[in-house]
């Protein structure tokens, strides 16, 4: 079973550009979770999707970050018109229907650079 | 809200030292806690878990002690190796299954 799957794994764009970040859960897990990591901090949730539905976006910035999860096919997070300040990792993470830990399987995650 | 709290870092250790990374937490109810470990251009991992208070979790000589008393989820390892060298982050499930991370501990350890 494979894991996790994030492309690029590495990213750069100029200011202004837009960044599309791609994820495949793993077999089975139908709940898709975006994280991003600054450079020296900890992870911050960002959104929470299932299929064809975002959960939680209480974690996304308002302005120009989008992301969802369509019935085929992986999950994209989309920023739109990039600043240096978007310049992180960021962490994609799935979980499965069943069970009570809610444990998630996380990615390689994609490095995005800001120019 | 939820909140985890986790020892600043860096820590520096030598090979064979005995390791603690203090974690706290403040939490509605008693959630499940967890221990992720992040290797050098990785993605995390989980290391390891406890379900309830008074449960141990452990995994490749690492443990913790979920204590409801304390808020405390403490990780530990006895005798740590170089491969041991990594980023580790306690972490607890929010209410909409979201984790909530704290800041991490860097952990190098030398020969």
């Amino acid at each position: 079973n494979a894991g996790v799957m994030q492309n690029p794994r590495h990213l750069v764009r100029r200011r202004g550009q837009e960044a599309r970040l791609r994820c495949s859960p793993m077999k089975g897990h139908s709940h898709v979770y975006w994280y991003r990591q600054l450079p020296e901090e900890g992870l911050k949730f960002m959104v929470y999707l299932q299929k064809e539905n975002i959960i939680d976006e209480s974690g996304m910035p308002k302005e120009r970050f989008s992301a969802e999860f369509p019935k085929e096919g992986p999950s994209i997070l989309r920023i739109q018109q990039v600043v240096r300040g978007d310049s992180a990792a960021y962490f994609c993470a799935s979980s499965p229907d069943s069970g009570t830990y809610n444990e998630q399987f996380f990615g390689p995650g994609t490095r995005l650079t800001v120019l | 809200g939820d909140s985890v709290t986790q020892m600043e870092g860096p820590v520096t250790l030598s090979e064979e030292a005995f390791l603690t990374i203090n974690c706290t937490y403040t939490a509605t109810g008693y959630p499940s806690l967890f221990w992720y470990v992040q290797y050098p251009g990785e993605g995390l991992q989980l290391l390891l878990k406890a379900t309830k208070a008074d449960d141990k979790g452990s995994n490749k000589g690492f443990e913790a002690t979920y204590r409801k008393e304390t808020t405390s989820f403490h990780l530990e390892k006895g005798s740590v190796q170089v491969s041991d060298s990594a980023v580790y982050f306690c972490a607890l499930p929010g209410s909409a299954r979201q984790l909530t991370f704290g800041s991490g501990t860097q952990l190098t350890v030398l020969p």
